[in-house]
């Protein structure tokens, strides 16, 4: 089984600012990454596939990179909305896939 | 606008079996280019992959969870159904269903919240 990491667990940002986050994958899963935007009590929101594609409808201060087993989500000027849980998926054996753990945006 | 929606008990006693059923509206379960798909999520903790199902009635189960799950579903109903044996107090999350495309999980439930206890 693909694990996947994300750091830091917990990230204090203050709006405006930028936020960067790693997820790395215990082995390449290509490209085929996601990332998630959950907010309490609701449901993920994709954001990010294909390692560095915005989903419909996500703003361009969302940007991803990476390949392979490190990834990197980037929010260049955090909005208050964007405080939220952030995790990325590997599906590189779709139609299973496997979530990180979670990074928690804090303001 | 397609929505899918989670049901079924909240509660479900120790050893007995969980089941759930996601109702999908707005669009064709029978859809040739999405898998669907069930994800759960312990309090406080991250999202776990059940498994996903394809409208041929192709399954494919988390290893980790493929003893006690089965998973099926109603083309005429436009539904698809979990069901996971042998419940403990580990398998008490909330459950999602979603729809999985070539590139992520694009349409989500809002998710139900099931407790096993006595």
């Amino acid at each position: 089984e693909i694990v996947m990491t994300q750091s830091p667990d917990t990230l204090s940002v203050s709006p405006g600012e930028r936020a960067t986050l790693s997820c790395r994958a215990s082995q390449s899963v290509n490209s085929n990454l996601a990332w998630y935007q959950q907010k309490p009590g609701q449901a993920p929101r994709l954001l990010i596939y294909g390692a560095s594609t915005r989903a419909t409808g996500v703003p361009a201060r969302f940007s991803a990179s990476g390949s392979g087993t490190e990834f990197t989500l980037t929010i260049s000027s955090l909005q208050s909305e964007d405080f939220a849980v952030y995790s990325c998926q590997q599906y590189n054996n779709w139609p299973l896939f496997t979530f990180g753990p979670g990074t928690k945006v804090n303001i | 606008q397609l929505q899918l929606q989670e049901s079924g008990p909240g509660l479900v006693k120790p050893s007995e079996t969980l089941s759930l059923t996601c109702k999908v509206s707005g669009g064709s379960i029978t859809s040739n280019d999405h898998f669907w798909g069930w994800i759960r999520q312990p309090p406080g903790k991250g999202l776990e992959c059940i498994g996903s199902l394809y409208h041929s009635g192709s399954a494919y189960y988390n290893p980790s969870l493929k003893s006690r799950v089965v998973l099926s579903l109603d083309t005429s109903r436009d539904q698809f159904s979990l069901k996971l044996n042998s419940v403990t107090a580990a398998d008490t999350a909330v459950y999602f269903c979603a729809r999985i495309t070539w590139d992520g999980l694009d349409v989500w439930g809002q998710g139900t919240t099931v407790t096993v206890s006595s």
